[in-house]
């Protein structure tokens, strides 16, 4: 079974509307991390937003938030106010043993969702 | 601060030859990690290192394999390229197994 879903391959989206990419994961781990990474044309990973399993409120990083559903096993990314330059491949990825001592595995991914934001 | 710095960026090589590629790190970041890109696997863990140990490594044969030198700094290699070895190849580097992990542009590895 895959660890990380993302259901979205590629999504339009029309510049400062909002956007919500899906992210599922599956473990059985209490312990664990869960990213969310951009990867532009360039091909460089980008560090977006991270949410602990046991963090109680939902992580936020400026533009960037991460709706977090534990009991869902869900972690969406949601961006406002989308721009031009949002263009380009989302990543969701999972670190299991997560502040535990452990996560020594690295890091699990999604296959990705291929954002483009239209003027 | 200088960011994870990866060389060379672009190679090509030919099927039965080997490389190294090499990863600096972000300045005070012990564990350097390395992951494979594909079209057809997506990202793929490869191994991680801390403080010159291999901490664990994904599912890959022995042609792939790395060290980290007292410095931080990293390698990786493949010997007895294949073609289906084609990849980028990122580094990732973090302060430990509780920071989130920051990556390099990459190096692109064609194999003919």
């Amino acid at each position: 079974a895959q660890k990380i879903t993302q259901t979205q391959p590629g999504m339009f989206v029309q510049e400062k509307e909002a956007v919500t990419l899906d992210c599922t994961y599956d473990t059985s781990d209490p312990s664990y991390g869960l990213f969310w990474y951009k990867q532009p044309s360039s091909g460089e990973m980008i560090f977006l937003i991270y949410q602990g399993s046991y963090d109680q409120q939902n992580a936020t990083e400026g533009r960037y938030s991460l709706n977090f559903q534990k009991a869902r096993k869900s972690a969406n990314l949601v961006i406002s106010a989308s721009q031009l330059g949002d263009s380009a491949m989302y990543f969701c990825a999972m670190r299991e043993g997560w502040g535990s001592g452990g996560g020594a595995d690295g890091l699990t991914f999604g296959k990705g969702t291929h954002l483009i934001i239209q003027p | 601060k200088a960011g994870v710095t990866q060389t060379p960026r672009y190679l090509i090589k030919t099927r039965g030859q080997q490389v190294t590629l090499s990863c600096s790190p972000i300045s005070g970041h012990r564990s350097v990690s390395w992951y494979q890109q594909t079209p057809g696997q997506g990202l793929q863990f490869l191994f991680e290192y801390f403080s010159e140990t291999q901490r664990n490594k994904g599912n890959f044969p022995g042609r792939f394999s790395g060290r980290q030198f007292s410095n931080s700094r990293s390698e990786m290699n493949v010997s007895t390229l294949e073609l289906g070895d084609s990849a980028l190849y990122l580094c990732a580097s973090s302060l430990g197994n509780t920071g989130e992990l920051f990556f390099g542009e990459g190096s692109r590895l064609t194999v003919l």
